[in-house]
């Protein structure tokens, strides 16, 4: 089974800070998923990799930045938090090609910027 | 409106009957998955089906797509406590690489 984790399930952060969230996999999958999820709003994508040192921005990029050096570790950086920034933050891998194309979803963390 | 609209928004039904949850989209589409989430978790992949496909069984899971409607249903039969949770939909399209767009969910609540 693909196991995706997720380094906190719950955080508060004052407003300015640094924020660093961090998924690691275990699948050796080649593609890597940030979204946020608001009520109402549904999941929307952040950014992607396709593979190591590879970024795509997402539909939503700004305020974010991604960092992967390494093929099972993707990091969401937010360069200075703001209190729009709190939501639900889901890492997501996906093998793709013959692997498939589903999505495999880290528990989540949620992320409180006061 | 967003591509991958569920309808509708809630829907709350007793055990033992069916659930029935719809998707519109917009463009043309690889693909066309439904996740489920639990309340305050990640999601899960429940089914997958091809653009070339108009329906897909998985347990007590039926999923069909409609191209020409551009529409998906997930139907979920005798239902248990156990399916109460939100459902996406979510469609790679074509062109659009690996990634996968996502509807704003059904959240589905199925009382004993």
């Amino acid at each position: 089974d693909v196991k995706v984790t997720q380094s906190s399930r719950y955080l508060v952060k004052r407003t300015g800070e640094k924020v660093f969230l961090e998924c690691v996999q275990d699948m050796d999958h080649e593609n890597m998923f940030w979204y946020r999820q608001d009520p109402g709003l549904g999941l929307r994508l952040i950014y992607f990799s396709y593979d190591v040192k590879m970024k795509e921005k997402g539909d939503i990029p700004e305020g974010y930045s991604v960092s992967r050096e390494k093929k099972e570790r993707f990091s969401l950086i937010l360069e200075s938090a703001s209190t729009n920034q709190t939501s639900m933050y889901l890492c997501a891998t996906q093998g793709g090609g013959v692997a498939g194309d589903e999505q495999y979803f880290g528990p989540g963390t949620r992320l409180t910027v006061t | 409106s967003q591509q991958g609209e569920e309808d509708p928004q809630a829907l709350s039904i007793q055990e033992g009957e069916n659930a029935t949850m719809n998707c519109s989209y917009k463009t043309g589409i690889n693909n066309l998955q439904w996740y489920r989430q639990n309340s305050g978790r990640g999601l899960v992949h429940l089914i997958l089906i091809r653009s070339n496909e108009r329906e897909k069984h998985s347990g007590r899971l039926r999923v069909t797509l409609d191209t020409s409607k551009k529409s998906s249903s997930l139907l979920i039969t005798a239902s248990r406590a156990a399916d109460t949770a939100s459902y996406f939909c979510a469609t790679r399209l074509t062109g659009g690489g690996n990634k996968l767009t996502f509807g704003t969910g059904t959240q589905l609540k199925v009382e004993l």
